[in-house]
Parts: structure tokens; sequence; C-alpha cells
């Protein structure tokens, strides 16, 4: 089946040390989002790529970066985890931006990240 | 600034009841409004997308409806199965900027009690 995977399921890290948590999709779509949700709120959008070109939201911390090497992967960098970037990782892709139904987005089942 | 409400945050109900979460947003000019399913611990269902030229879209037991005058999307259960606790979210793709961006609801978590 077509999908959206996320490696690995749960993640730990220390306070400081820079970890990476991956996407790949299956349905050869050409957009990749990040979202971070913490607990008890609304998933919150950090960054997308349409197709190699990044787009970042402007209040996503600089801590956060990305990188899209091809069209099925898309990582997740978290350069110095904070206690606060505890949280759920969700990976989501859509098959085109644009006004009809090509912009639904498809989610992975989520990373969730501990910060020790 | 786009914000999406979710009421009631929590419902139970008693299996077989029919039911509706409320979800309402403060700017009437989108393009799209999404219902998506989350269970506990994991990722993001889709459950319906709808257009912001269509009314409603169904599948299966699930209505959905929009009416972008008011700012209010329904999502109408029917039946209602211990299958279906979960928590629901809506989420607003608005115009003015990317059609990508989602903004979401902080969702309603339902229990149905066999």
């Amino acid at each position: 089946d077509a999908m959206v995977i996320q490696n690995p399921r749960y993640q730990v890290t220390q306070f400081g040390k820079p970890v990476t948590l991956s996407c790949s999709q299956t349905l050869n779509h050409n957009v990749m989002y990040w979202y971070q949700q913490k607990s008890s709120q609304a998933p919150k959008l950090l960054f997308h790529y349409y197709d190699k070109d990044f787009n970042n939201e402007a209040d996503t911390p600089d801590n956060f970066q990305s990188r899209r090497p091809n069209t099925s992967f898309c990582f997740l960098d978290i350069r110095s985890p904070g206690l606060g970037d505890a949280a759920m990782y969700l990976c989501a892709t859509s098959r085109d931006l644009g006004l009809a139904a090509v912009n639904e987005q498809f989610f992975g089942p989520g990373t969730r990240l501990t910060v020790l | 600034k786009q914000e999406v409400t979710q009421i009631p945050a929590a419902l139970s109900v008693p299996e077989g009841e029919n039911l509706v979460l409320n979800c309402s947003f403060t700017d009437s000019a989108i393009y799209n409004l999404q219902w998506f399913r989350q269970d506990p611990g994991k990722g993001l269902t889709s459950l319906l997308l709808i257009q912001s030229s269509q009314r409603e879209q169904t599948s299966g037991r699930l209505n959905a409806s929009l009416d972008k005058s008011s700012g209010r999307s329904t999502l109408y259960i029917a039946a209602s199965q211990p299958g279906d606790s979960a928590t629901y979210l809506c989420a607003v793709s608005p115009r003015g900027g990317a059609t990508n961006k989602l903004i979401f609801g902080t969702g309603t978590l339902l229990a149905v009690q066999p």
C-alpha cells in the first residue's frame, strides 16, 4: 500500500544532542511537510518542501532544519534539542499545491521525541 | 489571523448514538477544510476533505458539512461504535498564502461507550 513512513516511531535524545528524524513516502507526491504537535495541542507546521524548494514558516526556530535528498525522503534535523522540543513530529505529503483535491494532506504515524 | 476552534473538547456517548462534532474558524477565506482522526500516540488519518466550493462530503457513516459564510463545519457520525473512539481534528487551508498550509483546531476527544 502507498503510504507515509516515519522512523523511528520513538526517539530519545539528550539535551543539546543533535537528532534526525526520517520520513519516506511511496505516494510519489511532490510536497512534503513537517509538523510539530506538543501534548494536547494542535499540530503546527514547521516547513514544507515543494519538490526541492524549501519553505520555512516564519516562526520556526533556527534550531530546526530539513533536508530532502530525493522525492521519497525528507529529514528533520534538530541541531540542539531543548526540553521544549519534546513533541510528536508528524510528516505529511500532498500530491501537489493547488486549489483542488491535489493539496489533500496524508500523514505518517509520527515520531515521538523525548528530550532528557 | 485564522483561528480554528473545536467544541466540545471532549465527548462521551453510548454506542449506537448519532453525534455531531463542531469546528469553527474566524476567517471565511479558505481553500478547503479537512477532518482528521488521531488515535492515541499515532499520526493523523484523513477522513474527509471539503473544497471551499462544496457544502458537504460523505464517506460511509461520516458526513461533513461546510458553511463558509458563518465559519462553521460539522462532522456527523452515524451509529457510533467503540472503534470510533479517537481525537477528531479539523483543519483549514487559508487563502492569501500558499495552499499548503493547514491551521488545526485542538480537537474533540470522543469516547464511545460499549
